[in-house]
This record gives structure tokens, sequence and C-alpha cells, in this order.
């Protein structure tokens, strides 16, 4: 089955500064790669995703990079705020157009220092 | 609207318990989906549904009973239920357009969860 790494487990970063977490997946079959952010007591909410025939994604301050040649996926959150800390799972599915559970990373606990 | 919802937000049940998790959307989605997830752990796939059928069951043990009964509602029977079971249980909800592969129908939206309890 899949298998998703996710690095760093934890990152600190100034307010203002840019934050980068990244995700390698196993199964070169997969084709949709989501990115969740978790708040302590909270459901995990859909940020941005990207499909394997789109390179880049962008969203205001946050971006997602993807290179499948490499099997890795990156997200991006350009001018931290106060209010993007939480935990952030990526996450790679196989049959991106059907029913198909998501392989998650550990996850990032992303810690933005006023 | 564009939530899912569950209740109960929590559970406390003894082992010999029979309780039941209730998850709800009204978005028109046709897949639905059971995730556990520990604390400090991601989340784990447990059941998928689609079209009202169970489609995925990921090796779960017997004391989790899926029920689909329409394809707003998603069921998760509890019996039997060990302390180690307790847990952030969590459902999503996807649209289910098998065949597209150039589409947005895969993306999943989760509830709040219920926090399970086994004492």
């Amino acid at each position: 089955g899949e298998n998703v790494e996710q690095h760093p487990s934890t990152l600190s970063v100034q307010e203002g500064d840019s934050a980068v977490i990244k995700c390698t997946y196993s199964d070169s079959a997969s084709n949709y790669f989501p990115w969740y952010k978790q708040e302590l007591g909270k459901g995990p909410q859909l940020i941005i995703d990207i499909r394997s025939n789109v390179g880049e994604k962008k969203d205001q301050r946050i971006a997602v990079t993807l290179n499948k040649t490499a099997k890795h996926f990156s997200l991006h959150i350009t001018e931290t705020q106060p209010e993007d800390s939480a935990v952030y799972f990526c996450a790679a599915s196989i049959r991106g157009g059907g029913a198909d559970g998501l392989t998650f990373g550990k996850g990032t606990h992303l810690i933005i220092q006023p | 609207d564009t939530e899912v919802t569950q209740t109960p937000k929590h559970l406390v049940m003894g082992m010999t318990n029979k309780k039941s998790l209730k998850c709800e959307q009204h978005m028109g989605h046709r897949a639905m989906y059971w995730y556990k997830q520990k604390a400090k752990k991601p989340p784990e796939l447990m059941f998928v549904y689609s079209y009202e059928k169970l489609s995925i069951n990921e090796s779960v043990p017997s004391r989790f009973s899926p029920e689909c009964p329409n394809s707003s509602l998603l069921n998760l029977h509890l019996h039997a239920l060990q302390p180690e079971d307790s847990a952030l249980y969590l459902c999503a909800s996807s649209q289910d357009e098998a065949g597209r592969a150039q589409s947005s129908y895969n993306e999943q939206f989760f509830g709040p969860g219920t926090r399970l309890t086994v004492l």
C-alpha cells in the first residue's frame, strides 16, 4: 500500500516568515495530493490540493508543488500569521476521480512565534 | 450546506455497552468515510461507502459495524469495545465520479469528529 513520509514533525517560524513542509509518497499510481490543517479539538480542514497533471498550485499565501518523478510534494505558506499555528497533514490517494481513502503523513506541528 | 456534522461530540462508554456514532452531509456526496485518529497521530482509514455500498474495509475488527442507510447518513455501531479503541472518530464525504481522472470529485470534507472514551 501507499506510504507517505512527512517532514519536519515540528516547525517553528517567526511571524511573517515563510514555512515549508515536505512529503514523499511511495506509490507511483497516486494522483491526488491534498493538504489538511487541523486545529485542536477540530476535524481536518482541506486547505489546498494538487493533482498529478499539475506541477504547482497557489491560493493566496498558500502554494503546493508536486514533483512526480521524485515522488514528493511540498506545502509553502508565506507571510505566516498566528492563526496559521496548527497541525498540517499531507495525504495521497490513488483514485483521484473516485471514492478512495486517503493515506496521511504523520503531521507537522507548525508554531508561529509572535 | 457545505458541512459534515457528527453526533455526539463526546461519548464515554463501558466495554459492555452498545452505542452508535452518526454522521450527516447534505452536499449530495455519494462517498462517505470513517477514519480513526489517535492522539498526536494522523487519521487512519476504517471504511469507505460508495453509493451506499461498502467498498473498502481496512481490516477493522467486527466490534465496529458501519451502516449507510441513505446517501446522506453514515452510522458506526460500536459493541464490546476495548480501552485502546478510545480515539477521535472522523467522518468525511466526497463526490464519487469513478472514471473521471481530471476532476475535483475526490475532495474529502471532514466533520468535527466524535471523541470516544472506552472505560
